[in-house]
């Protein structure tokens, strides 16, 4: 059983600060790890997507992985009202090439 | 381009009995996979498609059958639904070729079953 483990929030920052969230995973040999957002009543939309050690950027947003570790991370930084959603990580199965997920941790960002 | 379609988006339906629900994809993806959630569980896995031609069980199979019609077609079949089947489906699909495109989900039906 592959497990993917959330920090479980809710998490709620203030509008303009860093918002961190966090994701552990049991399955060694994964190589592709991945962000999801979810707005209340729709469907995942992925953000992020990393494989590689350290960090990856994309506008307000940071992915960091850690293999040693089994850690993925994802930052928002200045975070804004819109980004208050559900993240879902997930990571690729080394065995059966599919995604796992985890539960979620949700976040809001108040004005 | 309308990428992942999902019908329906809403039902609701009476202890025992059956529906279908449909889903289809424009990608050319050949990887098509079931989930359902509900609230604190997350996303989990009903069944799997690597291939056209191919499925496979996940997580919570039981109470499920589905169907690779072709390898745009992925459908799952509750043939007596049960209260516990009450959740949101999403149907996913994904290129297996390109680990790192992740997948692209429908839009969701939301079953009620009473």
């Amino acid at each position: 059983q592959k497990e993917v483990e959330q920090n479980s929030g809710p998490l709620s920052v203030p509008e303009g600060a860093i918002a961190s969230l966090n994701c552990t995973y049991s399955d060694r040999g994964s190589q592709s790890f991945f962000w999801y957002r979810q707005y209340s009543g729709k469907s995942p939309e992925l953000i992020m997507s990393i494989y590689s050690n350290g960090d990856k950027e994309d506008g307000r947003f940071t992915a960091q992985l850690n293999k040693a570790s089994q850690y993925v991370s994802l930052l928002i930084r200045d975070s804004q009202p819109s980004d208050s959603a559900t993240y879902l990580c997930a990571v690729m199965s080394s065995t059966l090439g599919r995604l796992y997920f985890g539960r979620g941790t949700q976040l809001t960002v108040w004005p | 381009n309308a990428g992942v379609t999902q019908t329906p988006k809403f039902q609701v339906l009476k202890t025992g009995q059956s529906m279908t629900l449909q889903c289809a994809q424009d990608m050319n993806h050949n990887s098509m996979y079931w989930y359902r959630q509900d609230p604190g569980m997350g996303l989990r896995l009903i069944y799997y498609s690597a291939s056209e031609g191919t499925t496979d069980k996940g997580e919570v199979p039981n109470g499920y059958n589905v169907s690779r019609l072709n390898k745009r077609e992925f459908s799952l079949r509750l043939e007596s639904a049960a209260p516990s089947q009450t959740s949101v489906y999403f149907c996913a699909s994904s290129d297996q070729g390109i680990p790192l495109y992740g997948y692209t989900f429908g839009s969701g039906t939301r079953l009620t079953v009473v």
